[in-house]
């Protein structure tokens, strides 16, 4: 089967940094996703990892652990924009992706 | 940027009915893809499309659905007799090549009644 866990909410305060954790579990692995998604929009994409380690693209990074079955998101210097959904999701094979359900991400001031 | 255009942005149907859903990928994409979400939940995989035929499809894309790339730019979703269940945020995506963010449309939210 396929299983991609993430928390359904976090709560943060500008300026801190918060980190999406997300666990999967599927027949196969080509790469993972992830993508942020704002009430009644797209979503948009945020990074891809494809091997064991970390990348950085200005406030955000991703991480993954293939052993393991495990990324996370984090968000640096927090604001209040970066309130939305994350969304976690696997390339099991071919080009398709399983989304997990996402992070709903709330930034207070 | 390069957008993924999607119309109409909002249709409403009755039950039984067939709805046409269009996509404008981006121009230079190779990759098309059709994905749905229902109102509070997850984001679900319906259909790949590449070299002019389906590559891949999941258990939700049954008979009821069919794509077509009619013009070389447009890609079209079509639902035959929609079913209340079918109502949910309609995305069409693309991407040059594998290993590739999608870049995602606007979505057309269909609405079964």
């Amino acid at each position: 089967g396929q299983n991609i866990d993430q928390p359904t909410e976090m709560t943060a305060t500008e300026g801190a940094i918060v980190q999406i954790n997300c666990t999967y579990q599927t027949s196969g692995f080509n790469g993972l996703f992830w993508y942020q998604q704002h009430a009644g929009e797209a979503p948009t994409f945020l990074s891809y990892n494809v091997l064991d380690g970390l990348e950085e693209k200005g406030r955000f990074s991703s991480f993954l652990s293939r052993s393991k079955g495990y990324s996370y998101l984090l968000l640096k210097e927090l604001q209040m924009k970066d309130s939305a959904s994350y969304l976690c999701a696997v390339n099991q094979a071919g080009t398709a992706l399983i989304f997990g359900k996402g992070t709903t991400l709330s930034v207070s001031s | 940027e390069p957008e993924v255009t999607q119309t109409p942005s909002h249709q409403v149907t009755q039950m039984g009915q067939e709805v046409i859903l269009r996509c404008v990928p981006i121009s230079n994409h190779l990759y098309f893809y059709w994905y749905r979400q229902i109102l509070g939940q997850k984001v679900e995989f319906l259909v790949s499309f590449y070299n002019n035929e389906i590559s891949e499809k999941s258990e939700i894309f049954d008979d009821q659905f069919s794509v077509e790339r009619p013009d070389g730019s447009n890609f079209t979703l079509k639902i035959r007799s929609t079913k209340l269940e079918d109502s949910a945020m309609y995305f069409c995506a693309s991407i040059l090549r594998t290993g590739h963010g999608y870049t995602f449309g606007s979505g057309t939210r269909l609405t079964v009644v």
